[in-house]
């Protein structure tokens, strides 16, 4: 049962252009949201995270969007630039930490962000 | 600060065998991650480790196991490695509270042969 979603594999925009990816998740627990970028062979980068108090988070040109009487949260990257092209991972987890049970992040499978120049 | 350091970089071992790797997290961090990354499966979460107890543990088998010391480093060990057991491991370290972001190393690339 895969709590969290992505359901784009793969995406290719052109450069300049907004990039936009998606997240699903299933869990009504989940309460913090974090993007990771992931190049190959390199372990995953923190890009930005939200909390569900918030429904948007910016930071320079990545904003992310949390919906949750949708579960659904997007990550906007724009303008979208070469160097972006990599593999971005969506991750939840459980807030407030509650004993040691829940504290763990659940991963999506990732979409691979192909950007053009 | 430094970042997230994991040892060896790559690995190759047969069927069989048993393998260590280790992880060194950021200075100040006590809570130290494993995750196991597969083609197509994402990363997939295999156990957590805050001060030197076992807080979280994901859904494999029990060959997987770890451990961690008490300057926060944190080893892991596979035993009787299987084919299926070829995957990127990566560790992460946090602070340890809740809702606080996971830092990766660049994972240790293991191969079973």
């Amino acid at each position: 049962d895969q709590q969290v979603k992505q359901n784009s594999p793969s995406l290719s925009v052109q450069e300049g252009r907004i990039s936009i990816l998606n997240c699903d998740y299933t869990n009504s627990m989940f309460d913090y949201f974090l993007w990771y970028k992931k190049y190959p062979a390199e372990g995953p980068t923190f890009l930005i995270s939200i909390s569900s108090i918030k429904d948007k988070n910016e930071d320079g040109r990545f904003t992310v969007f949390l919906n949750k009487s949708a579960k659904h949260l997007s990550l906007h990257i724009v303008p979208s630039q070469p160097g972006d092209s990599a593999v971005y991972f969506c991750a939840a987890s459980p807030l407030p930490y509650s004993g040691g049970s829940n504290y763990k992040l659940t991963f999506g499978k990732g979409t691979l962000l192909t950007v053009n120049p | 600060k430094a970042g997230v350091t994991q040892t060896p970089r790559y690995l190759i071992k047969t069927r069989g065998q048993q393998v260590t790797l280790s992880c060194s997290p950021i200075s100040g961090h006590r809570s130290v991650s494993w995750y196991q990354q597969t083609p197509g499966q994402g990363l997939q979460f295999l156990f957590e480790y805050f001060s030197e107890t076992q807080r979280n543990k994901g859904n494999f088998p029990g060959r997987f196991s770890g451990r961690q010391f008490s300057n926060s480093r944190s080893e892991m060990n596979v035993s009787t490695l299987e084919l299926g057991d070829s995957a990127l491991y990566l560790c992460a370290s946090s602070t340890g509270l809740a809702g606080v972001t996971q830092y990766f190393g660049p994972g240790t690339r293991l191969t079973v042969l």
